[in-house]
């Protein structure tokens, strides 16, 4: 158990909507990645939150958006869906901003399907 | 090298042989280097973290070392074990090290077999 918190773990809509997917980070930990692996595609990076601000952001479509709340949890908003953004999405937490020394845990990520 | 490269992208062993793999990146603006072991229907889990050229780092029967001049790094397994099996992924982390974005490589697809 990695202390990373991903609601829910399965998720099922249809294009055009709009679905939020939810991250509690590890005790302790202040950034909250997220990450995004579509079918034969490696893993994605998304964006990065360190305690409430964006701190680096990846090819993150622009239907996509992200925030990290005070109590650290973060939410990723995933609008007119279309059938490509069928995909796993994780989250991951750290303790600090960088990546020096501090590996990224990750949560079991939420499988969404757009039919 | 333009992106992270993994290599091979899968590999059959028998139990108890050793093996290993490869991750090269771009050697400039360089900060650091992670490996994952992403067990089927779990998440990615931290196996080592290295920064220095010439680092090893070892977790029981794996160890890593590293050649940031060159752009690589080597996984090892020694004696592998079916629960071995996984997917080992690199993530190189370039740049000032003021963000946690890590670039994940593809990966090698480890079987053992009993």
């Amino acid at each position: 158990d990695s202390g990373v918190t991903q609601t829910p773990k399965h998720l099922i809509t249809a294009t055009g909507q709009r679905v939020t997917l939810r991250c509690s980070p590890r005790s302790g930990d202040l950034s909250v990645y997220w990450y995004q692996q579509s079918l034969d595609q490696g893993l994605q990076f998304l964006i990065q939150y360190y305690n409430g601000e964006e701190r680096a952001k990846g090819n993150i479509l622009e239907r996509f958006s992200a925030q990290q709340f005070p109590d650290l949890h973060s939410e990723l908003n995933l609008s007119s869906l279309e059938l490509g953004d069928s995909a796993l999405y994780f989250c991951a937490s750290s303790v600090g901003w960088d990546h020096t020394n501090q590996p990224q845990h990750f949560g079991d990520g939420t499988r969404l399907s757009i039919l | 090298i333009l992106n992270v490269e993994q290599s091979p992208q899968s590999l059959h062993v028998q139990e108890g042989d050793s093996t290993n793999f490869t991750c090269s990146f771009p050697s400039s603006n360089f900060y650091a280097l992670h490996w994952y072991r992403w067990e089927t229907a779990k998440s990615p889990e931290a196996l080592f973290v290295m920064t220095l050229n010439g680092d090893e780092k070892k977790k029981g029967r794996i160890s890593a070392t590293l050649n940031t001049k060159e752009g690589y790094s080597y996984l090892y397994i020694k004696g592998s074990q079916p629960e071995d099996s996984a997917t080992y992924l690199c993530a190189p982390a370039r740049g000032s090290g003021n963000t946690g974005k890590l670039i994940f490589g593809q990966g090698t697809t480890l079987q053992v077999k009993p």
